[in-house]
Formats: C-alpha cells, sequence, structure tokens
C-alpha cells in the first residue's frame, strides 16, 4: 500500500545513455512533481503536472521529459545522460483542492552517471 | 521566487537534549510542510503546518503565518533523529513546494 513509489531505486549508467524513471501514486493525487536534489542535499522542483498542464522550471535541461499516461503515473526520461546529471531524483505528489495539501515523496532513485 | 532560510546548518546533540529548528521566509505562503530525511535519504513528513502549532509525539511546530516563520520543536532527542530537517512552502498561486538548505541534525549517544 506504498502511497507514491518510484523504479529503479538505483540507477549506474554510462554517459550518453537514454534512461527513465517511472513514478506512480496510489493516492487519487490531481498533481505530481520531479525534484532533483543535488550533492549538497538543495532539493529544487524540475516538473510539476497537473491534469495535462504541465509546468516546466527553466532551468532544467530540455534533455529530460516528463510523460504522464495517466494521472496516476509520471515518468522522467532523460536523453544523453552527463556526469551532472548524477543526483537523487524525487517523485512528489499532492491534491491540490481542498483544505488538506500535504505533498508526499517518494522514496527517490538514486542516479549515477559514468 | 520566494526564499527560504532555515537555522541553524548544522546542529549537534546529546541524545535527550531539546532543540528549535527555524524556517524564515520571504513571502506569504499557502502551505508550509516539515520533512526529515533520514540517514537512508528518505523523506518523511512531520507536519503540514500553514498556520498554527501541532504536535506529534516528542515533535512539535508553530507557524506564524503574518511574521512570515516556523519553528520545529525537538524535545528528548533520540539517535534516529539524525538527519535533515526541511522546511517547505509555496506561495499564493503556486503548486509546488520551494525548500530551504536545511538543518543538518546529529544527535550523539
Amino acid at each position: 500500500d506504498t502511497a507514491v513509489s518510484q523504479t529503479p531505486k538505483y540507477l549506474v549508467t554510462q554517459m550518453g545513455n537514454d534512461k527513465s524513471i517511472k513514478c506512480e501514486q496510489n493516492l487519487g493525487h490531481d498533481t505530481m512533481y520531479w525534484y532533483k536534489q543535488d550533492s549538497k542535499k538543495f532539493l529544487k522542483i524540475m516538473f510539476s503536472y497537473n491534469n495535462k498542464e504541465l509546468i516546466i522550471n527553466e532551468t532544467v535541461p530540455n534533455r529530460f521529459s516528463p510523460k504522464s499516461p495517466d494521472k496516476a503515473h509520471l515518468n522522467l526520461h532523460i536523453n544523453s545522460l552527463e556526469l551532472g546529471d548524477s543526483a537523487v531524483y524525487f517523485c512528489a505528489s499532492r491534491l491540490t483542492s481542498g483544505r488538506l495539501k500535504t505533498q508526499y515523496f517518494g522514496p527517490g532513485t538514486r542516479l549515477l552517471v559514468l | 521566487g520566494i526564499q527560504v532560510e532555515q537555522s541553524p546548518p548544522d546542529l549537534i546533540l546529546q541524545e535527550g537534549a531539546n532543540s528549535t529548528l527555524r524556517c524564515n521566509f520571504s513571502d506569504s505562503v499557502n502551505n508550509l510542510q516539515w520533512f526529515h530525511q533520514n540517514p537512508w535519504g528518505q523523506l518523511i513528513n512531520l507536519f503540514y503546518i500553514p498556520s498554527g502549532t501541532k504536535q506529534n509525539g516528542r515533535l512539535s511546530a508553530t507557524t506564524v503565518a503574518t511574521e512570515r516563520y516556523s519553528l520545529l520543536y525537538i524535545s528528548s532527542s533520540q539517535t534516529t533523529d539524525s538527519g535533515v530537517y526541511f522546511c517547505a512552502v509555496d506561495q499564493t498561486g503556486a503548486n509546488n513546494l520551494f525548500f530551504g538548505t536545511g538543518t543538518r541534525l546529529t544527535v550523539i549517544p
């Protein structure tokens, strides 16, 4: 009964490869997110996706593309991986209507680009 | 964008001690959450507290929205409290959280 799940938990790959990270939430939330946590532990929003509206953080390279097949899933596809993409990527979700708008995070995907 | 500052950046406590972590934010907010990132990297929700005071066991939090700050109190600290504590807010009209830089807490036996 995991609320927000991500796969894989660990991803080690070579520079130049293309990879995807999957995220699923079973909370009935209407908005999903991807965050990046760098080596200094700073967490930064990459994307938010609500009812087919995608809001992109303008600092995110266009090698990163979110794909949402339905409201419960938001996958992250990364093309031509670079060394600087190594980080922990967190998926999150929340309900943006109503009084309680707690955001819940997945366990993270640790990406290492060699 | 909104600025979120947390203090202190680092804190070392003896087991059993109490502590107060602070979060200041630069604009009015709709939502404020406190998270604990444990040594395994998991982000655990502690409080959803855009205003007022809440308590959960040894932890409590207070947000004074009009003065743009929130406090997280940890009483009788335990080694399992170690990790990084993040404050995160979202502004009116935005639907994503902006994180502070965190307070790294180490509780020693």
